[in-house]
């Protein structure tokens, strides 16, 4: 069965410096991974997609992935980070052969942004 | 062009009250869904449809109720509230299964 793990619950950095936040997958199939991010009050909004093309995938607001197959990861990087970055960002794989597209979430990384 | 629009934002209830929660969207998607988000356990899929007239149960679906008798509208029916229904809910849709899904802003339900 599909399933996702967000390695840390919570990552702390100081404006202008990497963001890495860690996911490791569980798929039988090649699988579609997703990120998505909730910033306080806010609906989820869809930051970038892995679907068995590229492996470094690009999103919006400078947010990258790299799907990883060796390592079964697919962890969301950015090279600065930003005051308005600090938001819930979740790792998300789709159950594959079913008629809708069933996502399963991990269980969240929460990014604190100091000044 | 409003998306994925759900009301209310935000709900009290007293245990063993019923309520409905709405959702509603203006792109003409086929799919749409019902998660719940609760603390350290990321979202979980309640029930889904994919088309008008047709909806299926998804990972928790005890102790609520779909229907969708239009493709713009997926109500969440609870029928009597419990406080393990404490939760924040999101609707979603897509226009096919494999495409990007939009998701609304929240509903926070408290049931006391």
């Amino acid at each position: 069965a599909q399933s996702v793990t967000q390695l840390d619950s919570h990552v702390s950095v100081s404006e202008g410096t990497p963001v890495l936040l860690r996911c490791n997958y569980s798929s039988s199939y090649s699988p579609s991974l997703f990120w998505y991010v909730q910033h306080p009050n806010k609906g989820l909004q869809l930051l970038l997609k892995y679907t068995s093309a590229a492996t470094l995938v690009k999103g919006i607001n400078g947010f990258e992935a790299e799907f990883k197959k060796s390592e079964t990861s697919f962890h969301l990087t950015k090279p600065s980070a930003h005051m308005s970055d600090a938001a819930e960002y979740f790792c998300v794989v789709r159950k594959e052969n079913t008629g809708f597209q069933k996502l399963v979430f991990g269980t969240g990384t929460r990014l604190l942004v100091s000044p | 062009n409003a998306g994925v629009t759900q009301t209310p934002k935000f709900q009290v209830l007293k245990t063993g009250q019923s309520m409905t929660l709405q959702c509603a969207q203006d792109m003409n998607h086929e799919y749409m869904s019902w998660y719940r988000q609760d603390p350290g356990m990321g979202l979980r899929l309640i029930h889904y449809s994919v088309g008008a007239g047709i909806t299926d149960q998804g990972e928790v679906p005890n102790g609520y109720n779909v229907s969708r008798s239009t493709t713009e509208d997926f109500p969440l029916r609870l029928l009597s509230a419990a406080p393990s229904q404490t939760s924040v809910y999101f609707c979603a849709s897509s226009w096919g299964p494999n495409t990007e899904a939009f998701f609304g802003q929240g509903t926070r339900l408290t049931v006391v």
